[in-house]
């Protein structure tokens, strides 16, 4: 079993749809949680780092539940420009060097 | 201001065939990362240096994988006798901290590598 696990997708939404990822990790011990974006082709970036209280930056919503090992992406009012994969990422802290991403999960937004 | 660097970006090789991928860092990041991406998967973690000190390797798949980062700076990832399943993009990543701390790793735009 992989440490991050998403569900890959696809998820083709149409523009302004509100669209929700999910995924779960399985180390207790991870510190710091977070989403990055990678384009096609491109390089993963950071979207946002994931809080215990949950955190929004404008339409994105992300949650954490360290209880269920479960964190959450929220996009609202979806955009074409919104068309990307989606990774989901651990970081171990202490007890690892590394990120860990999960495989991502690719969203597609229509017109 | 420059972001990470990374050469080749594409590089085809013949299988048996060694390669060396490099990576410019973010000038005075002390922290370097290489990860292998598959397609279709996310990035695997491969080392970690802070500064020129290795201080991570348990990601690499086998002995014909090294790295180096000899000065503190930059990096190069050398692959021996390549294999078809080495074919991957590495991704070169760095930070200002040091790891084990939570500091943004900033990615460069990867090696696409494609053995035949």
């Amino acid at each position: 079993r992989k440490e991050v696990e998403q569900d890959p997708g696809p998820f083709n939404v149409p523009e302004g749809a509100t669209v929700a990822f999910n995924c779960t990790y399985s180390n207790s011990a991870s510190q710091s949680f977070f989403w990055y974006r990678q384009d096609c082709r491109k390089e993963p970036k950071l979207l946002m780092s994931v809080y215990s209280s949950g955190n929004e930056d404008g339409r994105f919503t992300a949650q954490l539940n360290r209880a269920s090992q479960y964190i959450s992406l929220l996009i609202r009012d979806s955009k074409l420009s919104d068309s990307a994969t989606y990774l989901c990422v651990v970081f171990r802290g202490q007890a690892g060097t590394a990120l860990i991403f999960g495989k991502g999960t690719t969203l597609s937004v229509s017109s | 201001g420059a972001g990470v660097s990374q050469s080749p970006r594409y590089k085809v090789a013949k299988r048996g065939q060694d390669v060396a991928l490099r990576c410019d860092p973010i000038s005075g990041h002390v922290s370097l990362f290489w990860y292998q991406q598959a397609l279709g998967q996310g990035p695997e973690f491969l080392t970690y240096f802070q500064n020129e000190a290795q201080l991570d390797k348990s990601g690499l798949p086998s002995d014909r994988f090294f790295a180096e980062r000899p000065e503190g700076s930059v990096s190069t990832l050398k692959i021996q006798r390549t294999q078809q399943e080495d074919s991957a993009v590495y991704l070169c990543a760095s930070s200002s901290g040091p790891s084990g701390s939570v500091y943004e790793q900033y990615f460069g735009p990867g090696t696409r590598l494609t053995v035949t």
